[in-house]
Formats: structure tokens, C-alpha cells, sequence
């Protein structure tokens, strides 16, 4: 496609589930990355992928989040055992080049994770 | 560690109006810097891009300034229109791999 896309757009969990989004980045980008935005505030870095390699994963919340890139192109960022403060939405994003401050980010339209 | 602030939090005015909107950033090693915009439930759509070696950057009626040796940078509106009515974000490129987001302004454009 000719975006960022993610799926699904809407997720609604009972405390305690384990959830998977996905984020299949623009065909070719290299860099991939993963921020959470909660509810009135600015999106936050969670973790940030080069090809298959994840060479950040500072902004994780907690060893409860897991993001994979098995094949350098989608992504996975899973949930366990989910609490309702991980409600927010989920944005991924890619760039065509190697991660830096020159290299323009992309962004999806979002998951909005609704943990009950 | 970079912060970035947005002040107002929240805006509304009148259609017509021109309107500025404030970011400021703790780090003056910043590198490009971008503003979008967020509609209610939707993803970010990017507005502008003022890379770092740029001072400004104009998009029809919007125009971004950055200034990194007083850590601001403004976004300007001319004739507001409701249209024009969402959350504004700007955010940071700095030497690390992430952007880093200030809490955004809201704006609402009453006709």
C-alpha cells in the first residue's frame, strides 16, 4: 500500500488478555517504530526497529510488552496480561532510511487498545 | 533528555482569525522538526517538516518557524476556517532514533 497500516483499528480487551498489533510499514522503509498515546497527551517512544534488528526498546512500560520484526518488514507489538492503564492508542511508524534525525517518520492511523 | 511543551493546551476562536500556536524544546541539539495534526480517533497527518538547516517552512495558510538557539518553534495559521479545528502536535528529531512529542494544543474554530 501506499501508508502505514495497522490493524486492527480498534481493540477492546478484558483486563487481564493478551493482545497483538500490527503494523505493516511502507514497502521498502527500513526503520520501524512504535509509540503509545494515551488519552490527551503527545504519543510516546516505545521501541524502534532497524530491518529485523530491535535496537531500542527503552520506552517499553513494562517486561509485560513484547514488539517483534521476524522478517525486516511487518511488526508485532504484543500485550500480556493486559491492565487498563496500557488503554491508549497504539501509533507505528516508518522511515525509509536508517534511523536518524534526518530521516522522516511516517505515521499509521492508529490502534485504539480499550482495556475493560 | 529532550521535553517539549505546547502552550496553549487548548485554543478556541472565531473563523478568521489568525492564530499562533507555541512549541518550545529543552535541547537545542534538535534536528528537524515537524508539526501535524490529529482529528478526533484518526492518526497523525504531517503538516510541516523544517529540516535543520531551515529556518521556516510554508505550507497555503500555514507557516512553521524554528529558532533552536531560544528552543522554539511557532506555527502559524491565517484565516482560520472550522476546518482547521484538531489537536496540533509538534515533535522533535534529535540525535537518538525517536521523536519526542510535546502534549499538543487543541483547537477548536467556531464559525
Amino acid at each position: 500500500g501506499a501508508g502505514v497500516s495497522q490493524s486492527p483499528r480498534y481493540k477492546v480487551a478484558k483486563r487481564g488478555q493478551d493482545v497483538a498489533l500490527r503494523c505493516d510499514p511502507i514497502s521498502g522503509h527500513v526503520s520501524l517504530f512504535w509509540y503509545q498515546q494515551a488519552l490527551g497527551q503527545g504519543p510516546e517512544f516505545l521501541t524502534y526497529f532497524q530491518n529485523e534488528a530491535q535496537l531500542d526498546k527503552s520506552g517499553l512500560p513494562s517486561d509485560r510488552f513484547f514488539a517483534e520484526r521476524p522478517e525486516g518488514s511487518v511488526s508485532t507489538l504484543k500485550i500480556q496480561r493486559t491492565q487498563q492503564e496500557d488503554s491508549a492508542v497504539y501509533l507505528c511508524a516508518s522511515s525509509l532510511l536508517l534511523a536518524g534525525p534526518n530521516n522522516e517518520q511516517f505515521f499509521g492511523p492508529g490502534t485504539r487498545l480499550t482495556v475493560l | 533528555k529532550q521535553e517539549v511543551t505546547q502552550i496553549p493546551a487548548a485554543l478556541s476562536v472565531p473563523e478568521g482569525e489568525n492564530l499562533v500556536l507555541n512549541c518550545s524544546f529543552t535541547d537545542s541539539a534538535i534536528y528537524n522538526l515537524q508539526w501535524f495534526r490529529q482529528d478526533p480517533g484518526k492518526g497523525l497527518t504531517s503538516l510541516l517538516l523544517i529540516q535543520s538547516s531551515q529556518r521556516e517552512q510554508t505550507s497555503g495558510r500555514l507557516n512553521a518557524s524554528l529558532d533552536k538557539s531560544s528552543g522554539r518553534s511557532t506555527l502559524y495559521i491565517a484565516a482560520s476556517q472550522p476546518g482547521d479545528s484538531a489537536t496540533y502536535l509538534c515533535a522533535g528529531y534529535n540525535a537518538g532514533n525517536m521523536l519526542t512529542f510535546g502534549g499538543g494544543t487543541r483547537l477548536m474554530v467556531k464559525p
